[in-house]
């Protein structure tokens, strides 16, 4: 079964907008990673928050992590056209990455 | 550059005709795994490797085979392809004791 659940699905906005997913997971984690996949391509890491911090922050992207609630959160700040993606949330289970359903993301100029 | 390569990107086979998706890492790493993506299932995996001659089976190994002969190449056997075994099919590696994993452009597979 998927660990992780994104929220929305799919979100559409304006170009320069800020764009914000949501994940949240089962389990207990030692970390969590965040992959952006264009369109029928692999995947690319964005960003790894660890169970030990709440935010991280890497150019444009902000990531959250709230242990207690089992959820983070990846925030995308002045978007731009290339951004349009889905993006994955992932957790570590043993030997393999668990990831999400993904968000589909589309920025409109 | 750093990368991941799988061969084929696109195949369309029929069902029985064996084939074998190869995968290959220029970054000396260790680990490596196999995934296939659906709609509606998101991405789950099949099998990793550990390190040469160590593999062992992920989520979803059924219909499938593995061999990890040398260190930079993983490559994904299918004996015997059905159609539920259409699918895009990636690759990935990691450095061991390092948790962001590296993925290939992926494969995406028809079987007919």
């Amino acid at each position: 079964s998927q660990q992780g659940e994104e929220d929305p699905q799919a979100l559409s906005i304006q170009e320069g907008e800020n764009a914000t997913m949501n994940c949240s997971y089962k389990t207990s984690i030692n970390n969590l990673q965040w992959y952006r996949q264009n369109s029928g391509r692999g995947l690319v890491h964005l960003i790894l928050i660890r169970s030990n911090e709440r935010e991280k922050h890497s150019g444009r992207l902000r990531v959250t992590l709230d242990t207690s609630k089992k959820s983070s959160s990846l925030l995308i700040t002045a978007s731009r056209a290339a951004d349009t993606a889905s993006y994955f949330c992932a957790t570590d289970r043993g030997q393999k990455l668990v990831f999400g359903q993904g968000t589909r993301l589309t920025i409109n100029p | 550059e750093a990368q991941v390569t799988q061969n084929p990107r696109y195949l369309i086979t029929v069902t029985g005709k064996k084939l074998t998706v190869t995968c290959s890492q220029n970054m000396n790493h260790e680990y490596m795994s196999w995934y296939r993506q659906d709609p509606g299932l998101g991405l789950r995996q099949i099998y990793y490797s550990m390190n040469v001659e160590v593999t062992d089976k992920g989520d979803v190994p059924e219909g499938y085979k593995v061999s990890r002969k040398e260190k930079r190449n993983f490559p994904l056997i299918l004996e015997s392809p059905s159609p539920n075994q259409t699918s895009l099919y990636f690759c990935a590696s990691r450095e061991t004791g390092r948790e962001t994993q590296y993925f290939g452009p992926g494969t995406r597979l028809l079987v007919l």
